[in-house]
């Protein structure tokens, strides 16, 4: 089992619906999780963090983490073509001296115009 | 202010062939990474380092080597390419206090022949 799991997708939404990602985790040590917005080609970038259980909201965007159930979503509102991505899921987790990441496989996101 | 830069972007070994993959980072960050990108199987950490000096195995650094040399540079070497290291290859840099998002540079893209 990875410790981090995501549906690969496609997921596919029309413009303007509300897109759902979500992430399950292994490690109940796990205490910070992490979304990743990632273009085809490009690099990943962080869109949202999230620490402490509930919501957490900013513009379109909400991520939402559970940690009794393990489990860790993203919704994006009003979905846009832009928004055509792969959504990767990350936990952070204790290495030596610092931090490491332990990144999902990712979902690909397909909002349709 | 650059963020963090790879080099080179693009690059076609023989297999048994060498290379160093340079990655350097102009933010004072203390913890840099090196991640490997392969189709559905999402960012797999190779090494990462807490500060110059020092440097730990991630998930999978077999085949790999890396120097940290100064605080602003940590590379990337492949002694002896297999096909199998054929990937796109992501550095990243966090702080190691302060917050704990992560910053990507744009990747490279190795094919092994």
């Amino acid at each position: 089992q990875k410790e981090v799991e995501q549906n690969s997708g496609p997921l596919s939404v029309p413009e303007g619906a509300i897109a759902s990602l979500n992430c399950t985790y292994s490690d109940r040590g796990s205490q910070s999780f992490f979304w990743y917005r990632q273009y085809s080609g490009k690099s990943p970038e962080l869109i949202m963090s999230i620490y402490s259980n509930g919501d957490k909201e900013d513009g379109r965007f909400t991520a939402q983490l559970n940690k009794a159930s393990q489990y860790v979503s993203l919704l994006i509102r009003d979905s846009q073509p832009s928004d055509s991505a792969t959504y990767l899921c990350a936990s952070l987790k204790r290495g030596s001296g610092t931090y490491k990441y332990i990144f999902g496989t990712g979902t690909r996101l397909k909002v349709l115009a | 202010n650059a963020g963090v830069t790879q080099t080179p972007k693009f690059q076609v070994l023989k297999t048994g062939q060498s290379m160093t993959l340079q990655c350097a980072q102009d933010m004072n960050h203390n913890s840099m990474y090196w991640y490997r990108q392969d189709p559905g199987m999402g960012l797999r950490l190779i090494y990462y380092s807490a500060s110059e000096g020092t440097t730990d195995k991630g998930e999978v650094p077999n085949g790999y080597n890396v120097s940290r040399l100064n605080k602003r540079e940590f590379s990337l070497r492949l002694e002896s390419a297999a096909p199998s290291q054929t990937s796109v290859y992501f550095c990243a840099s966090k702080l190691n206090s302060g917050g704990n998002e992560q910053f990507f540079g744009p990747g490279t893209r190795l094919t092994v022949l």
